[in-house]
């Protein structure tokens, strides 16, 4: 069966202080994956997503970068934290294919993130 | 860029009270529409999938409607339970695989 792995559960930075949340897949191959936030009193924002290795788009513009190094690896990075990147962010992945847009997401169980 | 907007924002109602509430999305190139369940200290989870115009889906008490024509959905609950309690979330999911959340509606049943 495929698990979804995202770690660290919390994390309290400085601002200016760099960041990196890892995600991996077990059990698919070439798998979609996706970075979400949700800040404070908002909804799931997409940040970026990957239909594959060293492919990535971002939904918005921001303060953070992705990376995908390896197929079931994806993360998320900052230089240079700001206090408007604290939030709740999740992580997840859908199966690839012709049919994408019909298949459904799954989630792991996201980082707390709070930049002080 | 794709924009999904839900209502209401939250809802508050008792155990036994039937409800539903509304997902709004562009009509024009429309590929699915989703709807997840997103539970406190849990990470959301999908209920139901959709395509075709006038499709509805049904999970137990819960069932969803679509319209793609006027671009939206409705999620109702039958005799709502507290462990309905949650934020319902819709997407709608593009045929570039990127996956756009409402802001969601968090539902609140009182024993």
């Amino acid at each position: 069966s495929q698990t979804i792995h995202q770690w660290p559960a919390t994390l309290v930075q400085p601002v200016g202080s760099p960041l990196s949340l890892e995600c991996t897949v077990e059990g698919t191959s070439n798998p979609n994956l996706y970075w979400y936030r949700q800040a404070a009193g908002r909804g799931l924002q997409l940040l970026f997503y990957s239909v594959g290795i060293g492919q990535i788009s971002s939904e918005v513009p921001q303060n953070l970068s992705a990376s995908r190094p390896q197929d079931r690896q994806f993360i998320l990075s900052s230089k240079k934290l700001l206090l408007s990147d604290s939030g709740f962010y999740l992580c997840a992945w859908r199966s690839a294919g012709t049919h994408i847009a019909v298949t459904e997401a799954f989630f792991g169980q996201g980082t707390r993130l709070t930049v002080v | 860029i794709l924009n999904v907007e839900q209502s209401p924002q939250s809802l508050h109602v008792q155990e036994g009270d039937s409800t539903n509430f509304t997902c709004s999305f562009p009509s024009s190139n429309f590929y699915a529409l989703h709807w997840y369940r997103w539970e406190t200290a849990k990470s959301p989870e999908a209920l139901f999938v959709m395509t075709l115009n006038g499709d509805e889906k049904k999970k137990g008490r819960i069932s969803a409607t679509l319209n793609t024509k006027e671009g939206y959905s409705y999620l109702y609950i039958k005799g709502s339970q507290p462990e309905d309690s949650a934020t319902y979330l819709c997407a709608a999911g593009g045929s570039q695989g990127n996956l756009i959340f409402g802001k969601g509606t968090k539902l609140s049943v009182k024993p």
